[in-house]
């Protein structure tokens, strides 16, 4: 069946660091990635879609790259900081419509 | 503000209530879904509707019956649930189905259920 696996232990780094996270899936072609912020007791936030076909995408302090032979995403957030700290869901979808399914997300803490 | 609002915020119901939970969207989308977020779980698709027509019932129990009236609301109406039913219930849109370049989801901040 198919799967996402995201870092279910939490994250902690000191602010100014690089802040690197994991989506990883199996049984599973995906056209298109995306990435959503979710603090607590709100719901998800998109940040990134990369497709297939881009091996990586840029957005401010945010990078995302897609390896679909590793089948793989990671998640970079440069000079990270204290505001940065939220739960980081992956989601996929291979029809670019509403089949997206996503990852359990992994907590990620920047402390000052 | 994402322009997709839930209530209630928080709701507590006992196994034999009905309640129903409510969703607006103010983005002139063309798609609404329900999801369910358990704890430490990944969000489940429970319902998408395109144009006010349901097209997904991803196996959700008839306990749980969704309605939209129209394309900017989208209510779940909840009875005899049971208390593993307890989560987070998030309603979300997106401009249309399926575009082909890949949709992105706006997120209402959901309805924390308990059912006791």
């Amino acid at each position: 069946s198919q799967k996402i696996e995201q870092n279910s232990e939490a994250l902690n780094i000191q602010e100014g660091k690089t802040a690197t996270l994991t989506c990883n899936y199996t049984n599973y072609s995906p056209a298109y990635l995306q990435w959503y912020r979710q603090d607590p007791g709100r719901g998800p936030v998109f940040l990134l879609l990369i497709r297939e076909n881009e091996k990586e995408k840029r957005k401010e302090r945010l990078k995302v790259t897609f390896d679909t032979t590793l089948k793989q995403s990671l998640f970079h957030i440069t000079a990270s900081q204290p505001a940065d700290s939220a739960t980081y869901l992956c989601a996929l979808d291979r029809t670019g419509g509403f089949k997206t399914i996503f990852g359990a997300g992994t907590r990620l803490f920047v402390k000052a | 503000e994402t322009g997709v609002t839930q209530t209630p915020r928080h709701l507590v119901m006992g196994m034999t209530n009905k309640k129903s939970l409510k969703c607006e969207q103010h983005l002139g989308h063309n798609a609404m879904y329900w999801y369910k977020q358990s704890a430490k779980k990944p969000l489940e698709l429970m319902f998408v509707y395109s144009l006010e027509e349901r097209v997904e019932n991803n196996s959700v129990p008839s306990r749980f019956s969704p309605e939209c009236p129209n394309s900017s609301h989208l209510f779940l109406h909840l009875h005899t649930l049971q208390p593993e039913d307890s989560a987070l219930y998030l309603c979300a849109s997106s401009q249309d189905l399926s575009n082909g370049e890949g949709e992105k989801l706006f997120f209402g901040s959901g309805t924390q259920l308990s059912v006791l």
